[in-house]
């Protein structure tokens, strides 16, 4: 069965300064990954998505991620962050077939101005 | 035009009634979820339809039923409600596999 991990519960950067959300996967076959962000009171917003192909994926408003085979991981980034990025990003995997997504339990981002 | 929509957007109910959420999407998508979130944000799959068809049911209580009129809806009725049942519960849709899955904004549901 395929499963997320997000190592931390929250993040802390400043305003400016670039910013790494941790996600490490584990699936039988050929993950698909996916970044959610959810601000509050809201529902899940989908930021971007590995299927095949460049290991670089960018997403919506300036976050991209890098897909690692050999280490399982697919980290969230941003090279400067900003106050409204603050908010509860989930990364999610799904195995090959039509499954539901399955998500990690989520790591909240505090960008500090 | 929202994409997946979801009503009633809060629900506040006593325990022991029976309720229903509806959701429609509009993107023409086959696969539809119901996904509960706890009070600590945690996300869990609940129900998985596919052209109307129960695919998935998780370890969900019977006393939670989905019904699928169409592709296109998927509602959640809940009878004999517990105070446990208090959380937020997200509709979502996709297609084909592989692609992402869109949210409605979900239901907020207290049980008192």
């Amino acid at each position: 069965a395929q499963s997320v991990a997000q190592p931390e519960d929250q993040v802390n950067v400043a305003e400016g300064n670039p910013l790494t959300v941790k996600c490490t996967y584990s699936v039988s076959g050929n993950p698909y990954l996916f970044w959610y962000v959810q601000y509050p009171n809201r529902g899940l917003q989908f930021l971007l998505k590995y299927i095949t192909g460049d290991n670089l994926v960018k997403g919506s408003y300036g976050f991209e991620a890098e897909f690692n085979k050999s280490q399982t991981s697919f980290h969230l980034k941003k090279p400067s962050a900003l106050v409204s990025d603050s908010a509860l990003y989930f990364c999610a995997v799904r195995d090959v077939g039509n499954t539901p997504l399955v998500f990690g339990k989520g790591t909240r981002l505090s960008v500090i101005a | 035009d929202t994409a997946v929509s979801q009503t009633p957007k809060y629900l506040v109910t006593q325990m022991g009634n029976d309720k229903s959420i509806k959701c429609e999407q509009n993107l023409g998508h086959d696969t539809m979820y119901w996904y509960k979130q706890d009070s600590k944000k945690f996300l869990k799959i609940m129900f998985s339809y596919n052209n109307k068809e129960l695919i998935i049911n998780e370890t969900v209580p019977n006393r939670f039923s989905p019904k699928s009129p169409d592709k296109a809806h998927l509602n959640l009725h809940i009878n004999s409600l517990e105070l446990g049942d208090s959380a937020v519960y997200f509709c979502a849709s996709s297609q084909i596999k592989g692609t992402e899955a869109f949210f409605g904004q979900g239901t907020r549901l207290t049980v008192v």
